[in-house]
């Protein structure tokens, strides 16, 4: 079946930009997380929600980063006023079942976002 | 509140065995195994619980040691396919915030 997809894999911006990353998780699953990784090291949690809940954003990194997820579904990333140092790969994550159990994690392709 | 790896590089020739080692300072409910190859995105391999339960998708094996809040993970007999960066990454509550380590880039080499 469809595996977790991402849009757009790769976007550049000018500095001051705003941007949406999507995800499209997993048919039924629960749970989904946004990471960031940078080159080299493991993913980095952002947030992540359960159904339309959002139940966690604490390693959301300053209040120009936000995310939704309306409809328990697609869910979208967005970091207003882009700097140079938001450039990194952007991760979203799926897993079947929600808070209370330990699923296995299933990642998306990646947004590669380039602030110029 | 990252866990540690170690190695934090490992060099295998086909056949060999290896041990990757993950530790926290903190008490886990889970531990979670990916693997990452070059370009692409991290690969479920097991999660280990809290009371011994364990689910994986391949014939690699790992331990959890709840009171040390470490795991390892062991791989026999090592394919070419083994190689890339493998991340630990640990959940504290019954959830799956997860908070990876820095990995542990292996190869494998004819």
């Amino acid at each position: 079946g469809a595996g977790v997809s991402q849009s757009p894999r790769y976007k550049v911006t000018k500095r001051g930009q705003d941007v949406a990353l999507r995800c499209d998780p997993i048919s039924g699953h629960v749970s989904l997380y946004w990471y960031r990784q940078a080159l080299g090291q493991g993913p980095e949690f952002l947030t992540y929600f359960n159904y339309e809940a959002q139940q966690d954003k604490s390693g959301l990194p300053n209040d120009r980063f936000s995310a939704e997820r309306p409809e328990g579904s697609i869910s979208t990333l967005t970091i207003q006023r882009t700097e140079q140092r938001d450039s990194a790969m952007y991760r979203c994550a799926s897993s079947p079942l929600g808070q209370g159990l330990s699923y296995e994690q299933y990642f998306g392709p990646g947004t590669r976002l380039t602030v110029t | 509140q990252q866990p540690v790896q170690s190695p934090q590089a490992v060099i295998l020739r086909e056949g060999e065995d290896a041990v990757i080692n993950c530790s926290s300072s903190k008490a886990l409910y889970s531990v979670h195994w990916y693997r990452q190859k070059h370009g692409e995105a991290p690969v479920f391999l097991m999660i280990l619980l809290k009371g011994g339960e364990q689910k994986g998708h391949e014939k690699i094996s790992a331990s959890f040691n709840e009171k040390k809040q470490q795991s390892s993970l062991y791989l026999t007999a090592s394919q070419l396919s083994y190689s890339g960066t493998y991340f630990c990454g640990t959940a504290r509550g019954g959830y799956n915030k997860l908070i990876f380590g820095a990995g542990t880039r292996l190869a494998v080499h004819p």
